[in-house]
């Protein structure tokens, strides 16, 4: 069975400082690991995802991510937070290798203040 | 970048009533899929749907849920006999298929049962 763990529903940080998401996952197979961010009313976006080869990944909007096999984590980073990143992150990850069943984490809301 | 489409964004059903979902998935896509979110829960995965059948479901995904592609180019969520549990946001997604192939979503439709 495959899950994933996001440390902390509700983040804050301020405009220009690091933003770090957390993420742990637990899967019986090498894992397929996503990163998902969704907007106010809008759908799910993928910010990265990482299948083989390099561990650090980067993804769209300055996020990049790195996959460490030894803690079993994805953590998303991002070095200078904008006002436009306030959103609602998913971690996500796939034992199939592709999308068949995408396993979702219950999310980090991301609060950006001025 | 192409788009899922889905119809309506907001529909409201009394219980016990069926309701259609509807989804336009991405012209060349092959396997299509329906998520959903409980207000203040993960993102849950109900079904997936290749070569014209389902190829895996969820436990959530019971009797009174089905879906289809009636036309080749429009895939729809039934629910037979509506519950309240029922209300959430219901995702589509599509994707090619393969494992560098993403997979996009539609913003949803939120379905409010009374």
């Amino acid at each position: 069975a495959q899950s994933v763990t996001q440390l902390g529903s509700h983040v804050s940080v301020s405009e220009g400082a690091l933003v770090l998401l957390r993420c742990n996952y637990s899967s019986s197979v090498p894992p397929y690991l996503f990163w998902y961010v969704q907007y106010p009313n809008q759908g799910l976006q993928l910010l990265l995802k990482y299948t083989t080869g390099a561990t650090l990944v980067k993804g769209i909007n300055g996020f990049e991510a790195e996959f460490k096999k030894s803690e079993t984590s994805f953590h998303l980073t991002k070095p200078s937070a904008h006002m436009s990143d306030a959103a609602e992150y998913f971690c996500a990850v796939s034992d199939y290798g592709g999308y068949q069943k995408v396993t979702f984490g219950t999310g980090t809301k991301l609060q950006v203040i001025p | 970048e192409p788009e899922v489409t889905q119809t309506p964004s907001h529909q409201v059903t009394q219980m016990g009533q069926e309701v259609i979902l509807r989804c336009v998935p991405i012209s060349n896509h092959l396997y299509f899929y329906w998520y959903r979110q409980i207000l203040g829960q993960k993102v849950e995965f109900l079904v997936s749907f290749y070569n014209n059948e389902i190829s895996e479901k969820s436990e959530i995904f019971d009797d009174q849920f089905s879906v289809e592609r009636p036309d080749g180019s429009n895939f729809t969520l039934k629910i037979r006999s509506t519950k309240l549990e029922d209300s959430a946001m219901y995702f589509c997604a599509s994707t090619r298929g393969g494992t560098n192939e993403k997979l996009f979503f539609g913003s949803g439709t939120q379905l409010s049962v009374l």
